[in-house]
């Protein structure tokens, strides 16, 4: 059964900095793997789709990465602004289940 | 604009009560799905239909029911079965196939009162 992580579940930055949130999956069998960003209480608005037979996928400042092989994904955001604050998901489609499975999420905050 | 519209945005629900969350999409997406988010959880599937008429059970479908008479259109119905009903609801939809994006609605926060 897909089992996806996110580590780790909350990470707080100065603003300006780089930085990387990780997703891995335990089943390789996957079609593509989805980033979204959740603002509090509200529903998911998605970042970046990686199909599996690509490698990265780029939107501005985020920049995300996924290698099948080990089974993990990276999102980087470059630049970091208070704005970027938030929980950011991972999902990834496929393998036994044929549906989304979702991480439980990094929660970003980004200090002014 | 095209999207997703989730409606009510809160509820509440009194016990032994039947409750139904609307879910509406007009970006003609074949697939659809409904999802519950607990603090500390993640996102879990309750139901999905990849087709009109046509729909299958998620990881915690006990105590829910859904129906899909129409493309755009996926109710989800919170019934007193549902021991534990207060979450956040978020309904999904998606092109069919394993090469698509899948957009979210909004979300219904329901809590039993």
């Amino acid at each position: 059964k897909q089992e996806v992580t996110q580590i780790p579940a909350a990470l707080s930055v100065p603003e300006g900095e780089n930085l990387v949130l990780n997703c891995s999956f335990t089943d390789s069998a996957i079609y593509n793997l989805q980033w979204f960003r959740q603002d509090p209480g509200k529903g998911l608005t998605s970042l970046l789709l990686i199909q599996s037979s690509q490698r990265e996928q780029t939107s501005g400042r985020l920049n995300a990465s996924l290698d099948k092989s080990s089974g993990r994904s990276t999102l980087y955001i470059a630049a970091s602004q208070p704005g970027d604050s938030a929980t950011y998901l991972c999902a990834a489609y496929g393998g036994s289940q044929g549906n989304l499975i979702f991480g439980k999420g990094t929660k970003l905050s980004v200090k002014p | 604009d095209g999207g997703i519209t989730q409606s009510p945005k809160y509820l509440f629900r009194k016990e032994g009560q039947n409750v139904t969350l609307s879910c509406e999409q007009n970006l003609n997406h074949d697939a659809m799905y409904w999802y519950r988010q607990d603090p500390g959880q993640g996102l879990r599937l309750i139901y999905y239909s990849q087709i009109v008429n046509d729909f299958q059970k998620g990881d915690i479908a006990e105590g829910y029911s859904v129906s899909r008479e129409k493309k755009e259109s996926f109710p989800l119905t919170v019934t007193s079965a549902q021991k534990n009903p207060t979450a956040f609801y978020l309904c999904a939809s998606s092109r069919t196939g394993a090469r698509t994006e899948a957009f979210f609605g909004q979300g219904t926060r329901l809590t039993v009162v």
